[in-house]
């Protein structure tokens, strides 16, 4: 089973709500990923989870916040959102971080900001 | 990571195979090669990946250039669910080399 599944697919939400994204897998990867997608645009990275720990950030502003809280979940916590944060939010896991290990991304939680 | 190039689109006939090039010219010794692809609105789906020799999975072959230099993915019949933005990237093997997706090649796969 090669799955990573996110939740919800869809949200919608104003810029002074708190909101999750939720991923789970269940391969036993340890390592997870965070992706932001624009529309017309290529996925770009936003956090790394190696063995439950945040190993990469980059740069993303603070109103995003990961959470890891265990080997099969990874959150990401959405606080003063802006419209322009609206965008497809993929999640990845890879059996460990590094290039020889392929990522497998879920189908994504499509967000508008309002 | 080394920079990749793609052509920004492509058309293929159904059942004939889909040849993608990616040109690499300053990959590295360690880094791999890897394609992904990304059908509309979804999240994108790995195919393959290699260093040096050539690959072959159930979905594709990676035909690497001796120099390593550039490769191309052989979709070996196309089928019209084949259509996608098709992703090369080249990605170290330590820890710290992340996942880079550039802007791809948009097959359309076409009846």
């Amino acid at each position: 089973d090669t799955e990573v599944t996110q939740t919800p697919k869809h949200l919608v939400m104003g810029m002074t709500n708190k909101k999750s994204l939720k991923c789970e897998q269940h391969m036993g990867h340890r390592a997870m990923y965070w992706y932001k997608q624009k529309a017309k645009k290529p996925p770009e990275l936003m956090f790394v989870y190696s063995y439950e720990k945040l190993s990469i950030n980059e740069s993303v502003p603070s109103r995003f916040s990961p959470e890891c809280p265990n080997s099969s979940l990874l959150n990401l916590h959405l606080h003063a959102l802006q419209p322009e944060d609206s965008a497809l939010y993929l999640c990845a896991s890879s059996q460990e971080n590094g290039g020889g290990y392929e990522q497998y991304f879920g189908p994504g939680t499509r967000l508008t900001v309002t | 990571d080394a920079k990749t190039t793609q052509p920004t689109s492509m058309d293929c006939a159904e059942g004939r195979a889909a040849n993608l090039p990616c040109n690499h010219s300053t990959i590295s010794g360690n880094e791999y090669v890897y394609w992904y692809r990304q059908i509309h609105s979804q999240g994108p789906q790995y195919i393959i990946h290699g260093l040096k020799n050539n690959e072959t999975n159930e979905m594709a072959s990676l035909i690497i250039t001796e120099d390593r230099k550039s490769s191309t993915l052989i979709l070996p019949h196309a089928t019209l669910r084949d259509t996608a933005v098709y992703y090369c990237i080249a990605r170290g093997a330590g820890a710290g080399n992340m996942l880079t997706f550039g802007g791809g090649t948009r097959l359309m796969v076409k009846p």
